[in-house]
Order: C-alpha cells, then structure tokens, then sequence
C-alpha cells in the first residue's frame, strides 16, 4: 500500500538560513507527489506538484522539491526562509485508481516549522 | 485561480442537531470533491471521496448514514452532519480535484458540538 513518511515532527531554523523538510514515499509505480503547507486553522494551500519531467519542481513562495527515484524521496527546500513560512508542511502522494487518474491522495504526518528571529 | 471556498467557517451546534457545510468551486469545475477530518495536531483524514451525480464513496470506518454527502453540481458539494455528538467536533476540510489530479482545498470548517 502506498505510504508517506515525513520523518521530522518539528523542525526549528532560523530566519534566513536554509531549510529542507525530508519526505519519503513507498509507491509501486511512478508516483505523483504533492507538498502542501497549512497555516494555523487553515486549509492546505499546494506549493508544489511532481508528475514527470524534470525532477527538480518549483513551487510558489520560493520552494522548490526534488524527486529522487532511487531514495524514494521528494524532499521540499527553500534557501532562506522568512518567518511568514512558519506553519505545518505535509507532503502528499496520489494513489492512482485502475484507470490511472490519481484520486486519493495519501498524506504524511506533517512537519511543524518554527521560524526564529 | 482554483480557489475553493467552505461555508461556514465555524458553527456550535447542539447535541442531536444536523449540521450542513457547504464545499463550492469558485472558478474551476471539479467532478471529483474530497471530504477530510483534522484532529488537532494531526494529519488530515480523508472521509470521502464525491462524484458529481453519484453516489459518494466513504472511506471505511466512515458512516455514510451520519455524514451525508451530496454533490449536485460541478461547483458544489455538501457535507451533512446527522443527529452530531461532541465527539463529532472536530475541523472539517474539502478539497477539489484538479485538471492535473491535484487537490485545492477549502479554508476549512470548525465544527463544535455542545
């Protein structure tokens, strides 16, 4: 069954330096990956999509992910990062019906990131 | 574009009461709409998954006699909390399937059952 991972519960950097919040996927065939970022009682907003290509994906507020077929990894970064990007990263994968349309998506458990001044 | 909007934000209800939300597409058609559970500090629970002019499909675990959906259209869809307890209290979020597969979520619902 396909299966998201995001190993780090919380994550704290400080405001300008670089950030990478760590997702890892387990899914049969080529997968279709999500990052979404949700601010306090909020909704999900989507950063980011992969379905094929090139496997370096920007995304909107300077975020960008790398998919990585050999480590099953599709790790989000951003190089500097402000103190409006603290808020909860989950990262998703599409699970693909028979048909091949992408219906569910499988989420992980979140990153929370705290910004410090 | 692809903005979806949840109606209302918020509503306290009593005990045995039903509750309706309301998941609208504002400028995108979406045949396929998602119904989700957050619990707090965690991650999103998918409840259902909503075709336009059928039936939903509930993910299991998920009574359909208790959370009614309906999508009548290719802008909206509802979600009914039938005869709602305080443990149905809880942040109710839609989503909207995309041209491309990906989902657009809606702001979200706090729903509190006294």
């Amino acid at each position: 069954a396909q299966s998201v991972t995001q190993p780090d519960i919380h994550i704290t950097v400080s405001e300008g330096a670089s950030l990478e919040l760590r997702c890892n996927y387990s899914y049969g065939a080529t997968p279709y990956l999500f990052w979404y970022v949700q601010s306090p009682g909020q909704g999900l907003q989507l950063l980011l999509k992969y379905f094929s290509g090139d496997t370096l994906v920007q995304g909107i507020k300077g975020f960008e992910a790398e998919f990585k077929r050999s480590q099953s990894s599709f790790n989000l970064r951003k190089p500097s990062v402000h103190w409006s990007d603290a808020a909860e990263y989950f990262c998703a994968v599409g699970e693909q019906d028979y048909g091949g349309a992408t219906n569910k998506l499988i989420f992980g458990t979140g990153t929370l990131l705290a910004v410090q001044p | 574009g692809a903005v979806v909007s949840q109606h209302p934000s918020r509503v306290i209800c009593k005990s045995g009461t039903s509750v309706k939300i309301e998941c609208r597409s504002l400028d995108f058609q979406a045949t396929t709409m998602f119904w989700y559970r957050q619990f707090p500090k965690q991650s999103l629970m998918l409840m259902a998954t909503s075709n336009e002019g059928s039936k939903a499909t509930y993910e299991q675990g998920v009574e359909k006699d208790k959370f009614l959906i309906n999508h009548a259209s290719l802008t909206l869809s509802t979600l009914t909390v039938t005869s709602a307890h305080p443990e149905d209290s809880s942040f109710y979020i839609c989503s909207a399937r995309g041209q491309f597969y990906e989902q657009y979520f809606g702001p979200g619902t706090r729903l509190t059952v006294t």
